[in-house]
């Protein structure tokens, strides 16, 4: 799987739109883009995933390249509640396991 | 939909002990993940099965580990003779039967919390 690279924290204002990028130069044809979040004390949540189209869903929406060598996920109104490890996935469909980096935090403040 | 169940919540053990957690997935869902996560780590992965099947294990899961999942339904992970350095969140995941695309969507539990002394 491609590896990812993002920054390692970020902050935002809350009802402001969070910009959480995601470097995958090495990704190739068949992999996807993923994301997750944890939030403290629980296990990560799937946000969103796409191949190459832009992708957007109740939770975020999914900016990705065309050359798709790097993404964003945009959370739109950003809430207290947002804050948590944002984790940005590169997979191969056929690969048997999803893997993860350190993340980045995001800290949404008042 | 309950969700993806782990038990326990915590546990604390004394170095050289076993130790066993348990993770029910969702129903029907194929495959079982297993990850460890240290503090201001990602989660690492540590192996998974399709149905009963263990397909992968990863070189983290040392011969004292040993997961199991029988009937290709609820899975466990046991420890051997703790150390230390077991110390981590253990999170199960799962995930449905999928049909072509190949796309991966994971539901996590919310982890067995090892604290090994």
């Amino acid at each position: 799987d491609a590896k990812t690279t993002q920054p390692p924290s970020m902050d935002c204002a809350e009802g402001r739109a969070a910009n959480l990028p995601c470097n995958h130069s090495t990704i190739s044809g068949n992999e996807y883009v993923y994301w997750y979040r944890q939030i403290h004390s629980q296990g990560p949540q799937y946000i969103i995933h796409g191949l190459k189209n832009n992708e957007t869903n109740e939770m975020a929406s999914l900016i990705i390249t065309e050359d798709r060598k790097s993404s964003t996920l945009i959370l739109p109104h950003a809430t207290l509640r947002d804050t948590a490890v944002y984790y940005c996935i590169v997979r191969n469909t056929n690969a048997g396991k999803s893997t993860f980096g350190d993340g980045t935090t995001l800290t949404v403040k008042p | 939909d309950t969700g993806v169940s782990q038990n326990p919540r915590h546990k604390i053990t004394k170095r050289g002990q076993n130790v066993t957690f348990r993770c029910d997935p969702i129903s029907e869902h194929n495959r079982l993940y297993w990850y460890r996560q240290t503090l201001g780590q990602g989660p690492e992965f540590l192996t998974y099965f399709q149905n009963e099947a263990q397909l992968e294990k990863s070189r983290l899961l040392s011969d004292r580990f040993s997961a199991e999942r029988p009937k290709g339904s609820f899975s466990t992970l046991e420890i051997q003779r703790t150390e230390q350095g077991d110390s981590a969140m253990y999170l199960c995941a799962s995930r449905e039967r999928q049909g072509g695309g190949g796309i991966e969507k994971l539901f996590f539990g919310s982890g067995t919390q090892l604290s090994v002394l």
